[in-house]
């Protein structure tokens, strides 16, 4: 089994400001995909972003930005101009090519302060 | 499209007893998936379904049963349900291939006296 770690378990960011959430994982493969989470209070998990470990570009999507470290086996995720909205617990994700089967971390807690 | 939807919401079950949890997706998505979410070990997989017909034990399989009763519709069953099995379950589905996005269900809140 893959082993996803998130190593911090709450943040807390200024709105307008930046915050880095980092990810590290364990795998033997050299071909996987790797996926940011969104969880809100809601409970509703949305995906964030995803990146292809084939790919060398990082992955952005307007605000969030990835910086992925292949050899490192770190995949952190930037959050730009916070909003109070991006309030929620963010989760990485972990899929090896050919696989069906997502393993995830632990989680992070992100508070965006007013 | 509803998306992914689960029922029940909520449930509180007393030790021993059995349920049903119900999932349906209207995306034509072949992939479907049960979890499970506890304070601060995020989402374990419990089982899934790679395609209509096929199931699979996922990370934490022992003390539930599923169904992939056709292409939308795959249920999780607690057969003699445990303290340990307080948790919030979500079912999830994606299309097929390894970079698909997998979409989640709102999620139901299980408490077992």
């Amino acid at each position: 089994a893959q082993t996803v770690t998130q190593s911090q378990p709450e943040m807390s960011v200024q709105e307008a400001e930046t915050v880095t959430l980092s990810c590290t994982y364990d795998t033997s493969e050299s071909n996987y995909y790797l996926f940011w989470y969104k969880q809100p209070p809601s409970r509703q998990m949305i995906l964030v972003i995803r990146q292809e470990a084939y790919k060398q570009q990082n992955a952005t999507e307007n605000r969030f930005s990835v910086n992925f470290q292949k050899a490192a086996k770190s995949f952190s995720l930037k959050i730009s101009d916070s909003q109070l909205g991006d309030t929620a617990m963010y989760f990485c994700a972990f899929m090896k090519h050919g696989d069906y089967k997502l393993s995830f971390g632990a989680g992070t807690t992100v508070t965006v302060r007013a | 499209n509803a998306g992914v939807t689960q029922t029940p919401k909520f449930q509180v079950l007393k030790t021993g007893q059995s349920m049903t949890l119900q999932c349906a997706q209207d995306m034509n998505h072949n992939s479907m998936y049960w979890y499970r979410q506890d304070p601060g070990m995020g989402l374990r997989l419990i089982y899934y379904s790679a395609s209509e017909g096929t199931t699979d034990k996922g990370e934490v399989p022992n003390g539930y049963n599923v169904s992939r009763l056709n292409k939308r519709e795959f249920s999780l069953r607690l057969e003699s349900a445990a303290p340990s099995q307080t948790s919030v379950y979500f079912c999830a589905s994606k299309l097929g291939g390894p970079r698909d996005e997998q979409f989640f269900g709102p999620g139901t809140r299980l408490t077992v006296l």
